[in-house]
């Protein structure tokens, strides 16, 4: 139990492109989805915490308007990165919680952002 | 410093045991957990701990808790070359989960 399965798993982009990246809880119910980045071999850094129907909550030093989240149901969170530019290239992770509180989190496989 | 402390790199030899250390700094956490991450994806949950615990056994894993020294360590008994990854500590903090650094496991022949 308690898959997330995270979409696409790699892409590679031109400047300037807007990405979109699928996060879904497959066999629960997610109150709460956060969303990641990792770089080369570093820890993950939190940007933003999502709970579904309400606004994202961004963490200090990440631009809402660059990474655009929104959670309109209880299975899908999704995070688009507008006007990609290549300092954006890393690996995106979601993650989905049911629950509320200490429950832990599920992780997604990570998307692969590459913007040439 | 950090909130969540671990060495980044251990190397152990194939069936030996390896252990993880880590140190955390919120006493109030509730769980304390340890997630693996291979090369190129996700985390995986590996186990957690509720904080009222001292110990936690699950088949190879054994994680034990020192609550009054905020230390957590996780054990791995007969490493295996599948072991080899990247394990993550992380303690529950507020309403989010706050990781390590990761500790780079290698596997020797």
């Amino acid at each position: 139990g308690a898959v997330v399965s995270q979409h696409p798993s790699w892409v590679i982009c031109k400047s300037g492109t807007s990405v979109k990246i699928e996060c879904r809880s497959l066999d629960f119910q997610a109150t709460t989805m956060f969303w990641y980045r990792q770089f080369p071999k570093q820890s993950l850094m939190l940007m933003a915490t999502s709970n579904e129907g309400s606004k994202a909550t961004y963490e200090q030093g990440v631009e809402k308007d660059k990474f655009l989240i929104n959670h309109a149901s209880l299975t899908l969170s999704t995070l688009t990165v507008t006007s990609a530019h290549p300092e954006d290239s890393s690996f995106y992770i979601c993650s989905a919680r049911g629950g509320e509180g200490n429950q832990p989190q599920h992780f997604g496989d990570g998307t692969r952002l590459s913007i040439l | 410093g950090e909130d969540v402390e671990q060495s980044l790199f251990l190397s152990v030899r194939e069936g030996d045991s390896s252990v993880i250390n880590c140190t955390y700094t919120d006493s109030s956490s509730t769980y304390l957990y340890w997630y693996k991450q291979e090369p190129g994806a996700g985390l995986q949950l590996l186990t957690y701990i509720f904080s009222n615990m001292d110990m936690k056994q699950d088949q190879r894993l054994t994680v034990l808790l020192n609550k009054k020294d905020k230390h957590l360590s996780l054990r791995i008994a007969d490493t295996q070359t599948g072991d080899s990854a990247i394990y993550f500590c992380a303690e529950s903090k507020d309403d989010k989960i706050i990781f390590g650094k990761g500790t780079r496991l290698h596997i020797l022949p």
